[in-house]
């Protein structure tokens, strides 16, 4: 089956660090481009960040900039967003998707929870 | 950064109707870059349209999408009750930066 499936969610403390994983079956991650795309709570879907194939090309929303980090390992099939100095408007549920700016993101993980509080 | 307005915030329709929603850029984007989701509650987004008039793979034929320059519109001819959710339309620009719009709640009358 294809799909993504991510993890890593949890509950922080401000200024803490996560790193989330998305773990892609049924396909080769090697041959798509991947995004993070965040959702805080009752609220529309944010752009977070994007890496190219390779892991050579990476872009982040300026929200994230300097504080998050979109990696790839394609031997594992397995993308990660390592987040640090994280913000209570860091709160979301976090997606894995595949994409390309042509055609668009057509496969989404379920999504993991980020909850970040004292 | 393109900023991207979704209207009405709310449509209110029965099944069997037609739902047009609309998707203004604050300044003229590319309709190559051009896409629409849909999301249920609880669920994941769902790939509708690419390339502002595209339908992804497996969508029914009565969604569609038109538009160019800076006003873009997904329509859905024959509302069924499955498509009731929210909907977002989204773009990459030239500042390569991805934005997606505030969003419109398909609700039913």
């Amino acid at each position: 089956e294809v799909q993504l499936v991510e993890s890593g969610g949890g509950l922080v403390q401000p200024g803490g660090s996560l790193r989330l994983s998305c773990a892609a079956s049924g396909f080769t991650l090697s041959s798509h481009w991947m995004h993070w795309v965040r959702q805080a709570p009752g609220k529309g879907l944010v752009w977070v960040s994007r890496i190219n194939f390779d892991g050579s090309s990476t872009l982040y929303a300026d929200s994230v900039k300097g504080r998050f980090t979109i990696s790839r390992d394609n031997a594992k099939n397995t993308l990660y967003l390592q987040m640090n100095s994280l913000r209570a408007e860091d709160t979301a549920v976090y997606y894995c998707a595949r994409g390309s700016d042509l055609y668009g993101k057509d496969l989404w993980g379920q999504g993991t929870t980020v909850t970040v509080s004292s | 950064e393109i900023v991207l307005t979704q209207s009405p915030g709310t449509l209110s329709l029965s099944p069997g109707e037609r739902a047009t929603l609309s998707c203004r850029a604050s300044e003229s984007v590319d309709s190559t870059y051009l896409a629409w989701y849909q999301q249920k509650p609880g669920q994941a987004p769902r790939l509708l349209i690419y390339r502002a008039s595209s339908r992804a793979t497996g969508i029914p034929d009565r969604f569609s999408g038109s538009g160019s320059g800076t006003d873009f519109t997904l329509t859905i001819s024959r509302l069924e009750p499955e498509d009731f959710a929210v909907y977002y339309c989204q773009q990459y620009g030239t500042s390569f930066m991805y934005t997606f719009g505030q969003g419109t709640k398909l609700e039913i009358k």
